[in-house]
């Protein structure tokens, strides 16, 4: 079956632009997380949504970060008025529910900020 | 959120078993140990999660102590494909009333696998 996928795969905006990222969770999964990931750096934890809970928003670094879900599908990342500092890969992943430990991640939309 | 400390680098030759050791010793009650991999340009994959002793799939073992103090991850026969880097973390689900979810990833072991 499909895999979580993201769009745009790449995106290159000058700072200051606001821009959004997607995500199409895996079909049936409840619980969906966004994570940044720099360059030759691990994962930082953004935002976590489960269900029709209020999401877990503690990750965000500024309030310049929002994110959305629709019920239990899409996920939008969106960054306002973007630094150099926000340039990163942007990680979504899905699981079949918060109590799972088995995340499925999508392969990532790498952001630039010129 | 319990902290894991992991080497940063390993080298292994092809059909070596490779042992990644990683430390968490302020895991919590509740709190279970997982393993992830990742290759350049995609997002990590799941390799094996465990509570205590050993856990055992088809593409690795995980051993944990009594204590639960430390974790190893043993992948058997590695071969070129197994280069990648491994990330251990320690978490509790949300919906086990503990709190929020979330996987703390460091910076992983980085394992090269030489022909």
């Amino acid at each position: 079956g499909a895999g979580v996928s993201q769009s745009p795969s790449n995106k290159v905006t000058e700072k200051g632009k606001d821009v959004e990222l997607r995500c199409d969770p895996i079909s049936g999964h409840t619980a969906l997380y966004w994570y940044r990931q720099r360059l030759g750096q691990g994962l930082e934890f953004l935002i976590y949504f489960q269900g029709n809970s209020a999401p877990d928003k503690s990750g965000l670094p500024s309030d310049r970060f929002s994110a959305e879900r629709t019920g239990e599908s899409v996920s939008t990342l969106t960054i306002q008025r973007t630094q150099q500092e926000d340039s990163a890969v942007y990680l979504c992943a899905s699981s079949l529910s918060g109590a799972s430990y088995e995340q499925y991640f999508g392969p990532g939309t790498r952001l630039t900020v010129t | 959120l319990a902290k894991t400390t992991q080497p940063i680098s390993m080298d292994s030759y092809e059909g070596q078993e490779v042992n990644i050791t990683c430390s968490h010793n302020n895991i919590a009650t509740n709190d279970y140990i997982t393993w992830y991999q990742q290759f350049p340009s995609q997002g990590p994959r799941f390799i094996i999660q465990g509570y205590k002793t050993k856990v055992t799939n088809e593409v690795a073992s995980l051993f944990i102590p009594a204590d639960r103090k430390s974790s190893t991850l043993s992948l058997p026969r590695v071969s070129l494909s197994d280069t990648a880097v491994y990330y251990c973390l320690v978490g509790t689900p949300a919906d086990s009333g503990a709190g929020s979810y979330q996987l703390t990833f460091g910076k992983g072991t980085k394992l090269s696998v030489i022909p």
